[in-house]
């Protein structure tokens, strides 16, 4: 069985302050990782995902992750925040099965 | 424009009585998955299909019923909804090999 665990039910960071969203997971076999954001009463938009490669991934709007199989963890990470990446972030995991098991989700809330 | 398109949006609907939320995709996608959103749960699997006429359960299957007849329609069907299958419902598709999946806008049930 897969799964993902997101310790945070909610972060708050100042505007220009940088901003982490924790992630672990379990998984057997190699794992694909992904993160996606909702915004209210919108559907999930992809920010960037980890399938093989280097462990540093690059995604939308400023985002990076980092791979760590030795922690299991893909830790979403942007150096410096704006009020409009305040939103519900999904951590997820997939593997050969192509099945994706999300995380709980994190409120991330960004003050002026 | 590649895209999962869901309907209806919104549906309020009342316990026992028959709905389908349609899904379909123009990629050309292999697999499709059914997910519903919960508070403090994310998102879990209902139903997932690998191809046409080939579904399987997800981990929480109870209550709904899929098919899979063409290759670019995956309806979910409520035979008897009840209240607690208040939630928003997700359709996703994916090009397998390609590990990108793409959501629809979502929907949004109710059950009274």
């Amino acid at each position: 069985a897969q799964s993902v665990a997101q310790p945070e039910d909610q972060v708050n960071v100042a505007e220009g302050n940088p901003l982490t969203v924790k992630c672990t997971y379990s998984v057997s076999g190699n794992p694909y990782l992904f993160w996606y954001v909702q915004y209210p009463n919108r559907g999930l938009q992809f920010l960037l995902k980890y399938i093989t490669g280097d462990n540093l991934v690059k995604g939308s709007y400023g985002f990076e992750a980092e791979f760590n199989k030795s922690q299991t963890s893909f830790h979403l990470k942007k150096p410096s925040a704006l009020v409009s990446d305040s939103a519900l972030y999904f951590c997820a995991v997939g593997s050969n099965d192509y099945k994706l098991s999300f995380g709980a989700g994190t409120t991330v809330t960004v003050r002026a | 424009e590649a895209q999962v398109t869901q309907n209806p949006r919104y549906l309020i609907t009342v316990t026992g009585k028959k709905l389908t939320v349609t899904c379909s995709q123009n990629m050309n996608h292999e697999y499709m998955s059914w997910y519903r959103q919960d508070p403090g749960l994310g998102l879990r699997q209902i139903y997932y299909s690998m191809n046409v006429e080939v579904t399987d359960k997800g981990d929480v299957p109870e209550g709904y019923k899929v098919s899979r007849k063409e290759k670019r329609n995956f309806p979910l069907i409520l035979e008897s909804p009840s209240p607690n299958q208040t939630s928003l419902y997700f359709c996703a598709s994916s090009n397998l090999g390609a590990y990108g999946y793409t959501f629809g806008s979502g929907t949004r049930l109710t059950v009274v």
